[in-house]
């Protein structure tokens, strides 16, 4: 997965608990995103960075937070989940020519 | 009228097809494209990527670009079931720094042995 990972992979939560998602890269990009995949919608940005303390909204932003403190960490958070918000998550940085995104391997959170 | 249309599909074909795929986008200012592959349960890995109009060939795979038509197509050649998998098409405008991907919303690829 080109030197970015997520933790966890797998979470299953309760309504109106807070959740936060981990990406972690190892390659000193400047740009990180944070994506959902849903059925009928595909990929949807959430947030993006472009540098530490850096960030900006995506289209679906609403009932997400993230924060980026180092280079290497994006941080997802679900400040109080929804059952709307199970879905999968995707981080991805930007690296190479062509604004090319390399993806993580997901994190598939389900809300009961 | 969405930025990219992808035909959803699902396409299933024999092995050893050729198999298109396609994507129609409405943003003239589009520079960049992308095409996808996204096993089950796995994150979407880059395939190919193009710049502004043309040909890409790797392999069995070619990119084509068709800007005056807003069309991309993904052929694959001699279809193989390890194809077997949603292809996304993205692409994208330089923003000055800020540049965002738009995603198709993928096509379901079966290659049948």
């Amino acid at each position: 997965d080109a030197g970015i990972t997520q933790s966890p992979r797998h979470k299953v939560t309760e309504t109106g608990t807070p959740v936060t998602l981990r990406c972690h890269q190892t390659e000193n990009h400047r740009y990180m995103y944070w994506y959902r995949q849903d059925p009928g919608h595909g990929l949807r940005l959430i947030h993006y960075s472009y540098g530490v303390k850096d960030t900006d909204k995506g289209e679906v932003s609403d009932g997400y937070s993230v924060s980026r403190s180092k280079t290497e960490d994006f941080l997802l958070t679900l400040e109080s989940a929804t059952s709307s918000q199970t879905s999968v998550y995707f981080c991805a940085m930007r690296a190479g020519p062509a604004d090319t995104q390399y993806f993580g391997p997901g994190t598939r959170l389900t809300v009961l | 009228q969405k930025e990219v249309e992808q035909d959803p599909g699902p396409l299933s074909v024999p092995e050893g097809a050729i198999v298109s795929l396609n994507c129609t986008y409405s943003n003239s200012a589009f520079q960049y494209f992308m095409w996808y592959r996204q096993y089950s349960r796995k994150g979407p890995e880059l395939l190919m990527y193009t710049y502004s109009s043309g040909n890409k060939e790797d392999g069995r795979f070619t990119a084509q670009v068709d800007k005056s038509s807003k069309y991309i197509s993904l052929f694959i050649r001699d279809s193989q079931p390890s194809d077997s998998a949603t292809y996304l098409c993205a692409m994208s405008a330089p923003q000055g720094g800020s540049e965002k991907l738009v995603f198709g919303k993928g096509t379901k690829l079966t290659v049948n042995p």
